[in-house]
């Protein structure tokens, strides 16, 4: 069946400007995770939704970042005012549940110039 | 708080060269160990989960192991498509925490 999908998979915008990125998780999958890679690090935990709840934020790095579930399927990260530290790969992941493991996109590359 | 360490970052080694690949982690209540592949361009790919300090898992040219204090993905001849970056998470609530990963280049 299909994967995680995201959208859109290059993103270059100006600093200052508002960006959304999207992720379309597997069917049927109830948790979804948010994570940023910037070049050369691991990745980082931003935000865990199960369903369309968000237990965990603890991840998100400053106000500027919100994001949010609808219907338990699509998962929308909004980025507002964005700067140039916020340059990395944002990556979505879904899983069926605890302890289950997380299928990825192939994620969101974002360019703030 | 909980820390995943992986070590070397770079590992090159010839086309049938054994070795192995360590991830290290400081938690409290591990509930699982995950090990990923990841291609340029690419999102993580699963290949492991270890539950149980003794538990190993086998997929092809590839063995994972877990202990109390670390894990190995221990890689049999390898062959250039095995080329990625592998990383290791562990699991103790609800989300994963990653280490920076290790580059692995095998040479034909």
């Amino acid at each position: 069946g299909a994967g995680v999908s995201q959208s859109p998979s290059n993103k270059v915008t100006e600093k200052g400007k508002d960006v959304e990125l999207r992720c379309d998780p597997i069917s049927g999958h109830t948790a979804l995770y948010w994570y940023r890679q910037r070049l050369g690090q691991g990745l980082e935990f931003l935000i865990y939704f199960q369903g369309n709840s968000a237990p965990d934020k603890s991840g998100l790095p400053s106000d500027r970042f919100s994001a949010e579930r609808t219907g338990e399927s699509v998962s929308t990260l909004t980025i507002q005012r964005t700067q140039q530290e916020d340059s990395a790969v944002y990556l979505c992941a879904s899983t069926l549940g605890y302890n289950s493991p997380l299928h990825f996109g192939n994620g969101t590359r974002l360019t703030v110039t | 708080e909980d820390q995943v360490t992986q070590s070397p970052e770079a590992l090159r080694l010839q086309e049938g060269e054994s070795s192995s690949l360590n991830c290290s982690y400081t938690v409290s209540g591990l509930r699982g160990l995950f090990w990923y592949r990841q291609d340029p361009g690419k999102g993580p790919e699963f290949l492991f989960t270890l539950y149980s300090a003794g538990e190993e898992k086998e997929k092809e040219r590839l063995k994972a192991t877990l202990t109390k204090k670390e894990s190995f993905l221990h890689i049999t001849a390898p062959k250039p498509e095995d080329s990625a970056t592998y990383l290791c998470a562990v699991q103790v609530s609800s989300k994963l925490t990653f280490g920076k990963g290790i580059t692995l280049s095998v040479r034909p």
